[in-house]
């Protein structure tokens, strides 16, 4: 198994810009979530989803979009660049009470 | 809404010492699982040590043991023995329990150096 996979590992965009930040597991879960951090801020929740066609607002959703239309991919979409969102994000899936996170996508917005 | 606080961002132990992170978190709900989370310079987030709110025994790791004190809402994890390779951020997590979906709540986090 290659447990969750996150691409790319790193990014620079300009301001405005748009790009999909991938995920994907293959353990057949039904809970995936994307966090960024951002440092003295611990981990914060962005979206989830519990299953194919179901997706649900985190803590800090503006900026970003979500779609599910399998179990195995649950990609992040930043429709419009803002140096705000300059942060390290993180992709986890679980089927019960322990999350199995990806490496992470350093993200950096100029 | 739930809370969780690491109020001490750095703490430094020697080598082969042992060492206390602190947690607190705020719910009003009774059924819910404590974290903690160690995360390397790999930026690999990787699960120490959980407890279950009903249980009342604290759980152990090996050498990673957490204090649970669920009247004070207090959730701080002991290393002991430690090793260069125990430097690391950690962080403190939250989850709801028989609604759980995958979601976590995390504290600020707090950074360890181990001195050599």
């Amino acid at each position: 198994n290659a447990g969750v996979t996150q691409t790319p590992k790193f990014q620079v965009l300009k301001t405005g810009q748009s790009m999909t930040l991938q995920c994907a597991q293959d353990m057949n879960h039904e809970y995936m979530s994307w966090y960024r951090q951002d440092p003295g801020m611990g981990l914060r929740l962005i979206h989830y989803s519990v299953g194919a066609g179901i997706t649900d607002q985190g803590e800090v959703p503006n900026g970003y979009n979500v779609s599910r239309s399998t179990t195995e991919d649950f990609p992040l979409r930043l429709l419009s660049a803002a140096p705000s969102q300059t942060s390290v994000y993180f992709c986890a899936s679980s089927r019960g009470v322990e999350q199995f996170f990806g490496p992470g996508t350093r993200l950096t917005v100029l | 809404a739930q809370t969780v606080t690491q109020s001490q961002p750095e703490m430094s132990v020697q080598e082969a010492e042992t060492v206390t992170l602190s947690c607190t978190y705020d719910t009003s709900e009774s059924d819910y699982y404590l974290f903690w989370y160690k995360q390397p310079p790999s930026r690999q987030m990787i699960l120490v040590i959980r407890q279950e709110a009903y249980k009342q025994q604290n759980a152990t790791e090996n050498r990673f043991s957490v204090n649970f004190q669920k009247a004070a809402k207090s959730f701080s994890l002991k290393i002991s023995d430690s090793q260069l390779g125990d430097a690391a951020m950690y962080f403190c997590a939250y989850s709801h329990g028989s609604s759980n979906t995958g979601k976590l709540i995390f504290g600020q986090g707090t950074t360890l150096q181990v001195k050599p």
